[in-house]
């Protein structure tokens, strides 16, 4: 298994600004990902955070709106830029390891834009 | 292109009685098929995971599910509801041919209310 700690829990901000969500597994760990879930709705994939290069952003989303860095293999970041009150939602770090699909999640953090 | 779909968005059962929550599934490729659990301001948890060995997996909570692949399906089964059931359930789908980079698609939940 796979210990996830993922800071803030929650946070309420004002538009306009950023917010930054760390994500640290207690061990290496080969995929680390980025969810959003909406209220009331399903996750969606944001990016896939690769170690040392640029994340790979699904569709809809963009590198200047939420950036994501991976130093190393037990740790990532995602921020959430120019805030607007559509960015509520739960965002939620998923780590897995090599040639194991099981997907291991981080507790989430509720933003709030207000 | 991998997708999953729930075709129930809200199931009811009576306390006791047997749960059937349903899930279909497309893939390319061989997939591996999960079913979590989101109890109410909780993190995800996963209740079992198929993975191209036996087609029933048993589970976490007494829950089980069959692959069948005939019928695209994976449908979740508990014999017995119990109150602490009352949650958010999700089928994801994961392309295993594609090592390295296993994303997960999320079906759009299933909620399961338990009536005492």
């Amino acid at each position: 298994s796979a210990v996830i700690s993922q800071k803030p829990s929650r946070d309420i901000c004002q538009r306009g600004t950023s917010l930054t969500i760390q994500c640290q597994v207690d061990s290496q760990v080969t995929m680390m990902f980025w969810y959003r879930q909406q209220p009331g709705q399903s996750l969606t994939l944001i990016a896939t955070a690769n170690q040392g290069s640029e994340a790979t952003y699904e569709s809809g989303f963009v590198i200047d709106k939420f950036p994501i860095s991976r130093p190393n293999l037990t740790f990532s970041t995602l921020t959430v830029s120019n805030m607007s009150p559509e960015d509520s939602s739960i965002y939620l770090c998923s780590v897995t390891r090599w040639r194991n699909t099981e997907a291991f999640f981080g507790q989430g953090t509720r933003l709030t834009v207000v | 292109a991998q997708s999953v779909t729930q075709l129930d968005s809200h199931v009811s059962v009576s306390e006791g009685t047997p749960v059937l929550l349903r899930c279909n599934y497309s893939s390319s490729y061989s997939p591996s098929l999960f079913w979590y659990v989101q109890h109410p301001n909780k993190g995800l948890q996963l209740l079992l995971k198929y993975t191209s060995a036996a087609t029933l997996v048993k589970g976490i909570n007494g829950f089980e599910a069959e692959f069948k692949k005939s019928e695209t399906s994976f449908h979740l089964t508990k014999p017995s509801a119990h109150m602490s059931d009352a949650a958010e359930y999700f089928c994801v789908v994961s392309d295993t041919t594609n090592f390295g980079n296993e994303k997960l698609t999320f079906g759009t939940g299933t909620r399961l209310t338990i009536i005492p």
